[in-house]
């Protein structure tokens, strides 16, 4: 069963605006981490926070986590047409083994 | 540093038949875990392993089966075929980092299974 919910489902946005996706969980965590997939690919490593961290960055993805809400979010700034894919956010409470949340489908109109 | 590798990319089977696939993680990676992918489920853990063996097992028929081998290459096999194992098999690997309590888990392209 999945970990939680990803808000929205999708989202659609012009080249150049921000984009924030938002995860929800179950359950006390360990890590949280953020993937991107292209339709039918694998699933790309984006950036992982620790339960004890609020808030990474990396490159133009910020991620923040909230462990008392149990929530994160996921912000993309000045969106770009490659960034149109899906983005997962997965949980581990025990090491090496991931639960998903739902999914995010993004677009980023040109 | 070649990252996890899987094979076959697609394959079409027949209902009653089996499947193997294969994964070779990012060297140094002793966990492979493998993932089921559907639109209607979502991501799901099947299992994983370190070092030959299975340490962690998700909520899936004993049709469903892996092995890990000594140079932490892993497959997986399903039985009997169904058409609901129509799905992407997403593998993935990870070696575990000292700097904190926690694994960044690489994953491959996936193998993409029609059950016809």
């Amino acid at each position: 069963s999945q970990q939680g919910e990803e808000d929205p489902q999708a989202l659609s946005i012009q080249e150049g605006e921000n984009a924030t996706m938002n995860c929800s969980y179950k359950t006390s965590i360990n890590n949280l981490q953020w993937y991107r997939q292209n339709s039918g690919r694998g699933l790309v490593h984006l950036i992982l926070i620790r339960s004890n961290e609020r808030e990474k960055h990396s490159g133009r993805l910020r991620v923040t986590l909230d462990t008392s809400k149990k929530s994160s979010s996921l912000l993309i700034t000045a969106s770009r047409a490659a960034d149109t894919a899906s983005y997962f956010c997965a949980t581990d409470r025990s090491s090496y083994k991931l639960i998903f949340g739902s999914g995010t489908r993004l677009l980023v109109r040109p | 540093k070649a990252g996890v590798t899987q094979t076959p990319r697609y394959l079409i089977k027949t209902r009653g038949q089996q499947v193997t696939l294969s994964c070779s993680p990012i060297s140094g990676h002793r966990s492979v875990s493998w993932y089921q992918q559907t639109p209607g489920q979502g991501l799901q853990f099947l299992f994983e392993y370190f070092s030959e063996t299975q340490r962690n097992k998700g909520n899936f028929p004993g049709r469903f089966s892996g092995r890990q081998f000594s140079n932490s290459r892993s497959e997986m096999n399903v039985s009997t075929l169904e058409l609901g194992d129509s799905a992407l098999y997403l593998c993935a690997s990870s070696a575990f980092d000292s700097s904190f309590s926690g694994n960044t888990i690489y994953f491959g392209e996936g193998s993409w299974l029609t059950v016809v």
